[in-house]
Formats: structure tokens, sequence, C-alpha cells
């Protein structure tokens, strides 16, 4: 039973470029989470997906940045025209439900972004 | 406005004795709470979790307890070990998974 895998792990993009982050979730989850990490910061949150619905984007920068999670397929973080700022490690989490008792989100090893 | 706060962004412990690590919030919808536990160039793994029915939750070296009425909840180690050492995350549910800025451990050997 695989866990939640994101890919690539290491991913360099020039300034300008696009960087395209994917995230498969545990097998029967449906519920997305995209958070961000920067250097000696901690967790932030950036967006929470369901199949085909964005829940919450308040996270997500309101230019270059989008997510989709597709009906079949990864979720997918897109970041256009990359700037040095964008460097980051991002991490996927997925979790059968939104909430409610007993939920818990498992997260995949991240993506570490070095734009260049 | 952060809702979920872990004010230490740091904590060094010695090997043997008890860790703990704090954590408040703002929001009283939140029903659920987890801690993660963060290595370096890893993703967070869940650690333990409470829900808003209980005060206290165990396993094994690891115990969290929950002060509804402060909004506050914490993480017990106890014994600390060197293997304990890592960025500690509290989480809250309401809709979706909120995430405190973390707390680094340190246990010195």
């Amino acid at each position: 039973n695989a866990g939640v895998m994101q890919n690539p792990r290491h991913l360099v993009r020039r300034r300008g470029q696009e960087a395209r982050l994917r995230c498969s979730p545990m097998k029967g989850h449906s519920h997305v989470y995209w958070y961000r990490q920067l250097p000696e910061e901690g967790l932030k949150f950036m967006v929470y997906l369901q199949k085909e619905n964005i829940i919450d984007e308040s996270g997500m920068p309101k230019e270059r940045f989008s997510a989709e999670f597709p009906k079949e397929g990864p979720s997918i973080l897109r970041i256009q025209q990359v700037v040095r700022g964008d460097s980051a490690a991002y991490f996927c989490a997925s979790s059968p439900r939104g909430g409610g008792l007993n939920t818990e989100a498992f997260f995949g090893q991240g993506t570490r972004l070095t734009v260049v | 406005d952060q809702q979920v706060k872990q004010n230490s962004p740091s904590l060094s412990v010695q090997e043997g004795r008890i860790s703990i690590l704090n954590c408040d919030y703002t929001n009283s919808m939140f029903d659920y709470f987890l801690w993660y536990k963060k290595y370096p160039a890893e993703g967070p793994t869940f650690l333990i979790s409470i829900s808003s029915i209980k005060d206290k939750n165990e396993d094994g070296r690891f115990t969290v307890f929950l002060n509804k009425s402060a909004k506050h909840l914490s993480l017990h180690i106890v014994p600390s070990q060197p293997g304990d050492s890592a960025v500690y995350f509290c989480a809250a549910i309401y809709r979706g998974f909120v995430f405190g800025p973390g707390t680094r451990l340190s246990v010195l050997p």
C-alpha cells in the first residue's frame, strides 16, 4: 500500500520557467492538501482540494500559482514564471475525508524546488 | 492571523528527561488535534492525536493533553531520546488541516 507519492523529489527551474509538482494521494483518499515550507519556517497552508473541486485556496498566492485535482490522475500544483522566492519544499498530504474524528493526513516526501 | 500557534520555536532537553511541547489555538470549531514529527528532508509523519471530547491520550512515551477551556494542548515525551530530535508540528481539524509553525526539539545525550 503505497503512501502519498510526490514527484519529482527535486526540481530545478530557471527564473521565468514553469514548475509542475505532482502528488498522488494514498489509495482511497479523495482529499489533498498542499503546503509550502520556506527555509527555517513552518508549514504554510496553500490549498485544499477534493476531486475536481477546490475547497479552500486561501493560502495560494493570487498570481502564478494554480492547483487541480482531476477525477483521474494526480493532483498538480503549477507555478508559472517562477521567481527565486518560490524556492521551497512543497509538501502534499492526503486524507480519506476532510475532518471528523480519527482523520489523519498522510504526507508525501515533498518536492524541493530550487529556482536559479 | 494564525489559528494554531506554537510559541516556542525551539526546545532543548537532556536525554531521559521530559519534553513538553505546547500549542495554542483560537478557533473553537476545531474538533480534532494531531501532532506530527518531521525530520530534515522528509515529510511530516503522524505521531498522536486527540479528539475534542477527551482531555488526554497516551501512546507509549507520548501523551497529548487537551485543555479546551484554555484552547491549549501539549505533547509530553518521556523519557526523551536523541532520536526524538526533530521539528514537531501541532495541527487542528475543522474543515481541513491547519498546522502550527513547529517547534524544533533537540534531545541532548
